[in-house]
């Protein structure tokens, strides 16, 4: 079955230190690869996405993802992260199934920046 | 702003009813992909429409139906609604059918009680 699995339920940094927002997936094929913010009381907001090409993954917001093949991983990464980046992230695997294109999303992982 | 509009933002009713949910995709869209949100669950994918046309199926129950109409909006219809079905509700879209970026609603929030 395809699948995306985001470890940690939650992660707690502090402000101005490099976070990691881990994702592994198990699909088959050569799957799109997507990262989407939530913030309280919204919808998602696309982040960034990996078709082909370079493994790391520039987005918005300062955030950057690493794609890896044999891991199957796309984690989430930021150099320096603000108490504004506190919310919810999704992974997500876009992937064509039976004529048909899928978005299967990971159960999301909570961000918590603290001053 | 995402350009996507969903409404109602909220919705309260008993159990054994029926709502309709709607959803104006962006300007351009042609896709409108239709989320259940829970704390259970996730964000569960359950039924895509592309130009009026459904495209993609997924965990939509038999109780819930979805249309698209030839303006492009979108309508969830759940009906013989139990307790479970309290969640939030997202309407998303896209230009095409498939692998760009969705564009997501702020959501309707169903608690039926």
């Amino acid at each position: 079955a395809q699948s995306v699995a985001q470890p940690e339920d939650q992660v707690n940094v502090a402000e101005g230190n490099p976070l990691t927002v881990k994702c592994t997936y198990s699909v088959s094929g050569n799957p799109y690869l997507f990262w989407y913010v939530q913030y309280p009381n919204r919808g998602l907001q696309f982040l960034l996405k990996y078709i082909t090409g370079d493994n790391l993954v520039k987005g918005s917001y300062g955030f950057e993802a690493e794609f890896n093949k044999s891991q199957t991983s796309f984690h989430l990464k930021k150099p320096s992260a603000l108490v504004s980046d506190s919310a919810l992230y999704f992974c997500a695997v876009g992937l064509w199934m039976d004529s048909s294109y899928k978005l299967i999303f990971g159960s999301g992982t909570r961000l918590l920046v603290r001053p | 702003d995402s350009g996507v509009t969903q409404t109602p933002k909220h919705l309260i009713t008993a159990t054994g009813q029926r709502v309709t949910l709607r959803c104006s995709p962006r300007s351009g869209d042609l896709s409108v992909y239709w989320y259940q949100q829970s704390l259970d669950q996730g964000l569960q994918f359950l039924i895509q429409y592309y130009n009026g046309e459904e495209r993609a199926k997924g965990n939509i129950l038999e109780r819930f139906s979805a249309q698209q109409f030839p303006d492009l909006h979108s309508e969830l219809n759940l009906s013989s609604l139990e307790l479970g079905d309290s969640a939030l509700y997202f309407c998303a879209s896209s230009v095409g059918a498939g692998s760009e970026k969705l564009f997501f609603g702020s959501g309707t929030q169903l608690s039926v009680l």
